[in-house]
């Protein structure tokens, strides 16, 4: 059974730093992209950030580039999202979402996990 | 970056009624890249439709894609009770996979 189980969500001040990680489990990790996808509270998906099998290819939406780096280490069967200078709108559950077998990174996604909560409040 | 812009926002239907969903993109979706997905409170989205008209893997039929270039739409045949809940396209074919605002069906 593919799992994706989002962790390290929490309250952040803003101009802070947080960690994301997604365990995955139940397929070959180093054979799919991966993607971050927020929703902050009541409102609509946000695509963030993309990442290939290989690490090969990475995209990032541009409210959060040069803030944001994604990366994975496929031996750990894990995707991370560094966020560094924090801002209020930035607050939202971030999911982990896979791509489905295919040629582009950026979707669609057929298996996402349930969300980590990120707070960015003074 | 491709703008999705999803219409009508929220659409009011009774359990046995046809919806139909409608998706604009800014600029055309390369190769029909455009997906739906279906939300719940409280649930991450599920995959229903991709390549603007492929169900995922155990979507029933009564969901079905349509569309290519700039206009896409989702089609639910028949309403049931579990459908009502709110709908978002996406486009996957280019280096930023951008969502629309959604689309919320709810029971009239």
């Amino acid at each position: 059974e593919v799992q994706l189980v989002e962790s390290g969500g929490g309250l952040v001040k803003p101009g802070g730093s947080l960690r994301l990680s997604c365990a995955a489990s139940g397929f070959t990790f180093s054979s799919y992209s991966m993607n971050w996808v927020r929703q902050a509270p009541g409102k609509g998906l946000e695509w963030v950030s993309s990442i290939s099998s290989s690490s090969s290819y990475i995209y990032y939406a541009d409210s959060v580039k040069g803030r944001f780096t994604i990366s994975r280490d496929n031996a750990k069967n894990s995707l991370y999202l560094q966020m560094n200078s924090l801002r209020a709108e930035d607050t939202a559950v971030y999911y982990c979402a896979r791509v489905a077998e295919g040629i582009v990174a950026t979707g669609p996604f057929d298996y996402w996990g349930q969300g980590t909560l990120v707070t960015v409040s003074s | 970056e491709i703008v999705l812009t999803q219409s009508p926002g929220t659409l009011s239907l009774s359990p046995g009624e046809r919806a139909t969903l409608s998706c604009r993109a800014s600029q055309s979706v390369s190769s029909s890249y455009l997906a739906w997905y279906q939300q719940k409170p409280g649930q991450a989205p599920r995959l229903l439709i991709y390549g603007a008209s492929s169900r995922a893997t155990g979507i029933p039929d009564r969901f079905s894609g349509s569309g290519s270039g700039t206009d896409f739409t989702l089609t639910i045949s028949r309403l049931e009770p579990e459908d009502f809940a709110v709908y978002y396209c996406q486009q996957y074919g280019s280096s930023q996979g951008t969502f629309g605002g959604g689309t919320k069906v709810e029971i009239k």
